[in-house]
């Protein structure tokens, strides 16, 4: 049974506070890695993706991939209000196969 | 780039009629797309993975008679939730992987269709 989990929160931290979300995944033959956000009422929007061991920085988020210990995050530096969502931890085996979600973490960030 | 678009954006529909779903990659080509079902407070569930020019897979406990799925060029993905009950209520999305991804299977989402069966 391939899994993704995440800790469902809620993740609350003050505006201009840095957001830690975390994942682990229990596949080692994953290849792909993804944080999606979604607002309630909405669909999934990708904000980053990440293949290869490390750091991944775009903007004030940088995603954190380590194999080895098959775990992934997701840091929101600057945290605003308008980052308040669920994020979804998202993982694939190949190209072409259907993503496996965790069920998510929601961030609430306060003014 | 990346868009996907879904019709309609919200539907309700009477006990024992049909719906459907259309689903478009609009600036790429989607070999491969995904239909995805969200219930309230709850995550995604994936109900079927559609491929182009063939039959979809569906995923267990979905009824493939129920929601039929038809893709029929590599820009349009359709689901029809057949003889629909309310318990059909819900949030569906599609999802689309553009062709030619070798490794990375990034897949880019509709905005959704929110179905209520009264």
């Amino acid at each position: 049974q391939k899994e993704v989990e995440q800790n469902s929160g809620p993740l609350s931290v003050p505006e201009g506070a840095i957001a830690s979300l975390n994942c682990t995944y229990s596949d080692r033959g994953s290849q792909s890695f993804f944080w999606y956000r979604q607002y309630s009422g909405k669909s999934p929007e990708l904000i980053m993706s990440i293949y290869s061991n490390g750091d991944k920085e775009d903007g004030r988020f940088t995603a954190q991939l380590n194999k080895a210990s098959q775990y992934v995050s997701l840091l929101i530096r600057d945290s605003q209000p308008s980052d308040s969502a669920t994020y979804l931890c998202a993982v694939t085996l190949q190209a072409g196969t259907a993503l496996i979600f965790g069920k998510g973490t929601t961030l609430s960030v306060s003014s | 780039g990346a868009v996907v678009s879904q019709h309609p954006s919200w539907v309700i529909c009477k006990s024992g009629t049909s719906v459907k779903i259309e689903c478009r990659s609009l600036d790429f080509q989607a070999t491969t797309m995904f239909w995805y079902r969200q219930f309230p407070k709850q995550s995604l569930m994936l109900m079927a993975t559609s491929n182009e020019g063939s039959k979809a897979t569906y995923e267990q406990g979905v009824e493939k008679d129920k929601f039929l799925i038809n893709h029929a060029s590599l820009t349009l993905s359709t689901l029809t939730v057949t003889s629909a009950h309310p318990e059909d209520s819900s949030f569906y999305i599609c999802s689309a992987s553009p062709t030619g991804q070798k490794i990375y299977n990034e897949q880019f989402f509709g905005p959704g269709t929110r179905l209520t069966v009264l």
